[in-house]
């Protein structure tokens, strides 16, 4: 069974950076693409980013491109999602999600961040 | 990267069916039969409920169904139960390895 568990996630400071992590077991993460969602407080869900089975393709949405990065290391069965030049807009809870198809198949439950100074 | 137009409310009552709708644009929701829905409760991870326009999960009760005309598409949940009562959002693939999302619509069971 698809277990997704994400962490990383706390109050930082503007124009600080932080790393967040998505740790995979019950499927073969090795094989999957995978993708971080957002929903800040209140809001709807907004697509972040995604990254292929085996790290050598990439994309984001165009209000993280250029400061956020997706990787993964699939020795460790983790997906990663490193935030740079984080803003008060990008406070939300962090989704991991497989993807399965074009649609986001199993969630995480999500990691909160909060962009304050 | 537009977000999808739902409309903010639905309501129906025990029993009833209920429509959302998702409107999009060629280069996503009529471009493409990649539209997907996700429920969500209040504090809870989303959940997938429909994808490639028509298709469920297994698990997802045959009370929920898909479809799509143009650039939009709809979310169709028949005999309506108080356990349906939460937030739905669509979601489509819009080409180039990206995704948008809907705005969300709040399913109220009256």
């Amino acid at each position: 069974q698809v277990h997704l568990v994400e962490s990383g996630g706390g109050v930082v400071q503007p124009g600080r950076s932080l790393r967040l992590s998505c740790a995979a077991s019950g499927f073969t993460f090795s094989g999957s693409a995978m993708h971080w969602v957002r929903q800040a407080p209140g809001k709807g869900l907004e697509w972040v980013a995604v990254i292929s089975y085996d790290g050598s393709n990439e994309n984001h949405g165009d209000s993280v491109k250029g400061r956020f990065t997706i990787s993964r290391d699939n020795s460790k069965n983790t997906l990663f999602l490193q935030m740079n030049s984080l803003r008060a807009e990008d406070t939300a809870v962090y989704y991991c999600a497989r993807a399965e198809g074009q649609q986001l198949g199993p969630w995480g439950q999500g990691t909160l961040v909060t962009v304050s100074s | 990267q537009s977000a999808l137009t739902q409309p903010r409310s639905v309501s129906g009552s025990p029993g009833q069916s209920v429509t959302i709708s998702c409107t999009g644009t060629r280069s996503d929701v009529g471009g493409y039969s990649y539209v997907s829905w996700y429920q969500q409760h209040p504090g809870k991870a989303p959940q997938l409920m429909i994808y490639d326009v028509t298709k469920r999960p297994s698990g997802v009760p045959d009370r929920f169904s898909g479809s799509k005309s143009g650039n939009t598409a709809s979310l169709i949940i028949s005999g309506l139960q108080a356990e349906d009562e939460a937030d739905y959002y669509c979601c489509s693939y819009a080409g180039s390895w990206s995704w948008v999302f809907g705005g969300g619509t709040k399913l109220t069971v009256l």
